[in-house]
């Protein structure tokens, strides 16, 4: 079956340095993938999509990679700061619009 | 980005009860719904998808006859748990998907539903 791992349930990362986030998945070939932003009790924000034929997609300090070989993408967080602390979720989609989520990663920013 | 809402954002109710939730997007059409339910440090689940006029398909092992789905409008789209049981506590979540063959879909704000 298809399975998204997100690297670990919670990240520390020193305000200032650069986050970086893990996403493996297996049994599954994504048109395309996503991370999305989630805060405690809400839904959650879109931030970026990478198609597969993308290697790299940047937004702000935001930077996705996504590897199909290896099967895995990186979300980075450059200059981190407190408020970027929050729940952060991979996701795949294909062209049918389902989207599965991974369980996410929860990222603390420490000032 | 497009705005989706929820309504209530919270909900206790016995055991045995229905319970309806809906889900509203205000600034664009939704031609398709999502509903997700996502239990306590788990990732959301997909539990169906409705266009708008049509019956809602659900995704394997969710109980048509229990959650209740009705897309009525390109605004509106309803979740209704009937006869709801403590297993069924968790956050429930929809999203719309407008027609202009974007991929992007977005989310409201979370319906958070407690049985007692």
């Amino acid at each position: 079956s298809q399975k998204i791992e997100q690297n670990s349930e919670a990240l520390n990362i020193q305000e200032g340095k650069t986050a970086t986030l893990t996403c493996n998945y297996t049994n599954y070939s994504p048109a395309y993938l996503q991370w999305y932003r989630q805060d405690p009790g809400r839904g959650p924000v879109f931030l970026l999509l990478i198609r597969e034929n993308e290697k790299e997609k940047r937004k702000e300090r935001l930077k996705v990679t996504f590897d199909t070989t290896l099967k895995q993408s990186l979300f980075h967080i450059t200059a981190s700061q407190p408020a970027d602390s929050a729940t952060y979720l991979c996701a795949l989609m294909n062209r049918d619009d389902k989207i599965i989520f991974g369980k996410g990663t929860r990222l603390h920013i420490l000032p | 980005g497009a705005v989706v809402s929820q309504h209530p954002s919270r909900v206790i109710c016995k055991s045995g009860t229905s319970v309806k939730i809906e889900c509203r997007s205000l600034d664009f059409q939704a031609t398709t719904m999502f509903w997700y339910r996502q239990f306590p440090k788990q990732s959301l689940m997909l539990m169906a998808t409705s266009n708008e006029g049509s019956k809602a398909t659900y995704e394997q092992g969710v109980e048509k006859d229990k959650f209740l789905i009705n897309h009525a409008s390109l605004t509106l789209s309803t979740l209704t748990v009937t006869s709801a049981h403590p297993e069924d506590s968790s956050f429930y979540i929809c999203s719309g998907k407008g027609g202009s063959g974007g991929y992007e879909q977005y989310f409201g704000p979370g319906t958070r539903l407690t049985v007692t």
